[in-house]
């Protein structure tokens, strides 16, 4: 496609739920990101993919967060157990080359909503 | 650490009144500022990138300057699509965040 894609774009869980955050990079992008976004906050960094391995998960908030990349393209962000202060939005971004390179614009989608009730 | 600040935290301007938004940064090995616009229930969308000090950029009413210490955003003569958040975020090792500059243009 011709942008990130994130689905679904608003999700509600009751605490204790498990959910799937899908995310569809830009084609060909090799990096991709996963960020959280509380309201009124900007993106804090969760984890970072270079194809399919994942180089950087220092951002992931507790163990109930695992993210996965299988096969370089789509990504899933799994949160297990959901808590109240999961609420947020989930971003998903993508770029072409690798993270320590320069000119490595990144490209954002629109997120995905999770509310815990 | 790696820090980024960004302010005002809120910024309210008359349609025509120009005025510039501040990032100041703390990182080693920067490669890269990068400036996005985020519009409620949307995704960043990228504006600028910056690698140093010294370089500019522009777009339409938006320049974005770049020192060793910090980044401005100048709007020239806004208008009232130019309300949003306007994040700042530097590149090392990953990609971090201020916490955004909130942008109300009145007509």
């Amino acid at each position: 496609g011709a942008g990130v894609s994130q689905s679904p774009r608003y999700k509600v869980a009751k605490r204790g739920q498990d959910v799937a955050l899908r995310c569809d990079p830009i084609s060909g992008h090799v990096s991709l990101f996963w960020y959280q976004q509380a309201l009124g906050q900007g993106p804090e960094f969760l984890t970072y993919f270079q194809n399919e391995a994942q180089l950087d998960k220092s951002g992931l908030p507790s163990d109930r967060f695992f993210a996965e990349r299988p096969e370089g393209s789509v990504s899933t962000l799994k949160i297990q157990r959901t808590q109240q202060e999961d609420s947020a939005v989930y971003l998903c971004a993508s770029s072409l080359a690798s993270v320590t390179g320069s000119g490595n614009t990144i490209y954002f989608g629109e997120g995905s909503w999770l509310t815990v009730v | 650490e790696d820090q980024v600040t960004q302010s005002p935290e809120a910024l309210r301007l008359q349609e025509g009144e120009s005025s510039s938004l501040n990032c100041s940064y703390t990182v080693s090995g920067l490669r890269g500022l990068f400036w996005y616009r985020q519009d409620p229930g949307k995704g960043p969308e990228f504006l600028f990138t910056l690698y140093s000090a010294g370089e500019e950029k522009e777009k339409e009413r938006l320049k974005a300057t770049l020192t060793k210490k910090e980044s401005f955003l100048h709007i020239t003569a806004p208008k009232p699509e130019d309300s949003a958040t306007y994040l700042c975020a530097v590149r090392a090792n990953d990609m971090r965040f201020g916490a955004g500059t909130r942008l109300t243009v009145k007509p």
